[in-house]
């Protein structure tokens, strides 16, 4: 069965970097992208972007641009997430999903992980 | 950049009743290929979202046939046939149109009266 499996909970300082990870397991990883998403406290679902696990290929959120990078280790099935110059606002529960390599007619973001929670503190 | 809005944004529900959510896109998501690039998820309380409808009317994998999604263009709507009480979570509707590239709604609490 597929599942994506996730990293635990991080608490970090305003200005650190956090390194999320989510290993896919149960379908070929090469054959999806991962798209991560990120949730603030009572918010709503943010996209955060996506990587190809075929290329590594990428898309950011332009409001993230600079800070994020997200890589994948395919000898591993493991997508990562790594976020620099934590914010307070940056505080959120962050997943990652299967989706799609390209904009396809398969349902994207069909298995999510469990979310982890990143909490910046000063 | 392509903005999702729903309506309503909070749905009080009896059970047994029907349900039903509106989701409008600032851009036409219906594509030359006849499809709608418009997906449907739910977030149930503590837990992650889940993929309920993707193009528009096609359920997904083990979803009830409770759930029905339609619409065309920039107008879509999910509708409940019949509410039951494990359907109270938060709504969003997605679109996929600039798939990898997402765009979500700022959801729907759906809750029992």
């Amino acid at each position: 069965q597929v599942q994506l499996v996730q990293s635990g909970a991080e608490v970090k300082m305003s200005g650190a970097s956090v390194k999320v990870s989510c290993k896919a397991s149960g379908y070929t990883f090469t054959n999806y992208g991962i798209t991560w998403v990120r949730q603030a406290p009572g918010q709503g679902l943010e996209w955060m972007g996506w990587i190809s696990a075929y290329n590594g290929n990428t898309n950011y959120a332009q409001k993230l641009q600079g800070r994020v990078t997200m890589t994948t280790d395919t000898s591993t099935s493991t997508a990562y997430m790594e976020l620099r110059s934590l914010r307070f606002d940056d505080t959120a529960v962050y997943y990652c999903a299967r989706g799609p390599l390209r904009r396809w007619l398969q349902p994207n973001n069909d298995y999510w992980g469990q979310g982890t929670l990143v909490t910046v503190s000063s | 950049d392509i903005v999702m809005t729903q309506s309503p944004l909070s749905l009080p529900v009896t059970p047994g009743e029907p349900a039903s959510i509106s989701c409008r896109s600032s851009q036409i998501l219906l594509q030359s290929n006849g499809y709608n690039y418009l997906d449907w998820y739910v977030q149930k309380p503590g837990q992650s979202p889940q993929l309920l409808i993707y193009l528009a009317s096609n359920r997904a994998s083990g979803v009830p046939d409770r759930f029905s999604g339609s619409g065309s263009g920039i107008d879509f709507t999910l509708k409940i046939s019949r509410v039951e009480a494990e359907d109270v979570g938060v709504y969003y509707c997605m679109q996929s149109l600039q798939a990898p590239l997402f765009t979500f709604g700022p959801g729907t609490k759906v809750d029992i009266k």
